[in-house]
């Protein structure tokens, strides 16, 4: 079955780097999603990996293993807009998303 | 502004009775999903529609139906509505049928069953 982890709640300071780490486990491998969620919203789209190696897009880099059924949201340079949950998830094999329970991030000034 | 629209925003409902969210999208998307959010739980799949005409069942589909006459609409109905489906509902809809593609969010609809 498809499991996937990630910390409840994170902290960190206005103008810190902050990880955000998701394992998982599928019977197959088809990707890896992760989502930003404020409170009381929709969610909406970060980022898609299927290869390992660390993609960019501006203050967030999101990472892959494969071999080792692990991700890491990398956010740089924290705003306070930043304050949201982070939610990953992983296609199962019928190809329908399975999500984590999603990491809520309190930023500090 | 294009996207997705859900109704109600918000419901009390008292156990028993039949309800129906409302989801349309104006994107042509193919593929329309309804989730529901639960507090330490992540996002779980209630049904799906991956074009016109057919739906399928996702994680949680008991005591909810779905159907999707046209592109556009995606209604969610409990029949009889029971107080563990106390939550927050989400439409999501995505351009393609397969598993590489965005997603995208209504606001979502809170139902509170009592």
């Amino acid at each position: 079955g498809q499991n996937i982890d990630q910390p409840t709640e994170m902290t960190a300071t206005e103008g810190a780097i902050v990880q955000i780490n998701c394992t998982y486990q599928t019977s197959g491998f088809n990707g890896l999603f992760w989502y930003q969620q404020h409170a009381g919203e929709a969610p909406t789209f970060l980022s898609y990996n299927v290869l390992d190696g660390l993609e960019e897009k501006g203050r967030f880099s999101s990472f892959l293993s494969r071999s080792k059924g692990y991700s890491y949201l990398l956010l740089k340079e924290l705003q306070m807009k930043d304050s949201a949950s982070y939610l990953c998830a992983v296609p199962d094999s019928n190809y329908q998303l399975i999500w984590g329970a999603g990491t809520k991030l309190i930023i500090k000034p | 502004i294009a996207g997705i629209t859900q109704a109600p925003t918000s419901q009390i409902l008292a156990a028993g009775r039949r309800m129906t969210l409302r989801c349309t999208q104006d994107m042509r998307h193919n593929a329309m999903y309804w989730y529901r959010q639960d507090l330490g739980l992540g996002l779980r799949l209630i049904h799906y529609s991956n074009t016109a005409g057919t739906t399928g069942k996702g994680e949680v589909p008991d005591g909810y139906s779905v159907s999707r006459a046209n592109t556009d609409d995606f209604p969610l109905t409990l029949a009889s509505a029971v107080p563990s489906q106390t939550s927050v509902y989400f439409c999501a809809s995505s351009k393609g049928t397969d598993y590489t593609g965005e997603l995208f969010f209504g606001e979502g609809s809170r139902l509170t069953v009592l």
